[in-house]
């Protein structure tokens, strides 16, 4: 089952605008992660955040974490026609045994030029 | 310094047959997870290996298996393949106790 729940599931913009995603999870988490996926082929780490952080920078990404209300979102600032992607977040669930990333459905973005 | 390799990168079955895919983890990596990721879906997780075992299983089939060699390289093993087998096949690998994961491009499974 998927955990996470991007929003919205797609996304256009013009070049130099900002994008936001958002994500909602359900359970518990270590650290949540965020994604990047190029025309159905491999994922590219964006950026990782721990549960005890709630907000984090990388580049042109910001990223935020609300614990209570189990959601994150990422931003993309002044975006690119190569930013034009799938992205995903996934979720580090807490817990002694689990070793798996939860994943929602993604979030197409496309950035025209 | 190599990243996750997986082979091939595209395969056409029929239904009925059995597949195995193959993947390498990066370089200084000990663990290997496997996703299958739908058309339109997130990958979902199918199962890790470390030390040689399956150490978590996600909610797959028992037609589902793998196998993880000395070198930390993995096979994952369907049997009985179905039209809905068809998907992506992802392979990460990462550092046990650390996390960090590094995908491969994945292996483009097509079931006919």
């Amino acid at each position: 089952s998927q955990q996470g729940e991007e929003d919205p599931q797609a996304l256009s913009i013009q070049e130099g605008e900002n994008a936001t995603m958002n994500c909602s999870y359900k359970t518990s988490i270590n650290n949540l992660q965020w994604y990047r996926q190029n025309s159905g082929r491999g994922l590219v780490h964006l950026i990782l955040i721990r549960s005890n952080e709630r907000e984090k920078h990388s580049g042109r990404l910001r990223v935020t974490l609300d614990t209570s209300k189990k959601s994150s979102s990422l931003l993309i600032t002044a975006s690119r026609a190569a930013d034009t992607a799938s992205y995903f977040c996934a979720t580090d669930e807490s817990g002694g045994s689990n070793y798996k990333l939860t994943f929602g459905k993604g979030t197409l973005l496309t950035v025209n030029p | 310094d190599a990243g996750v390799t997986q082979s091939p990168t595209h395969l056409i079955k029929t239904r009925g047959q059995q597949v195995t895919l193959r993947c390498s983890p990066k370089s200084g990596h000990d663990t290997v997870s496997w996703y299958q990721q739908a058309l339109g879906q997130g990958p979902q997780f199918i199962f890790q290996y470390y030390e040689e075992e399956e150490r978590q299983r996600g909610n797959f089939p028992d037609r589902f298996s793998g196998h993880q060699f000395p070198n930390y390289s993995s096979e994952l093993n369907v049997n009985a393949l179905l039209l809905g087998d068809s998907a992506l096949y992802l392979c990460a690998s990462s550092l046990a106790g650390i996390g960090g994961y590094t995908f491969g491009s994945g292996t483009r499974l097509t079931v006919v």
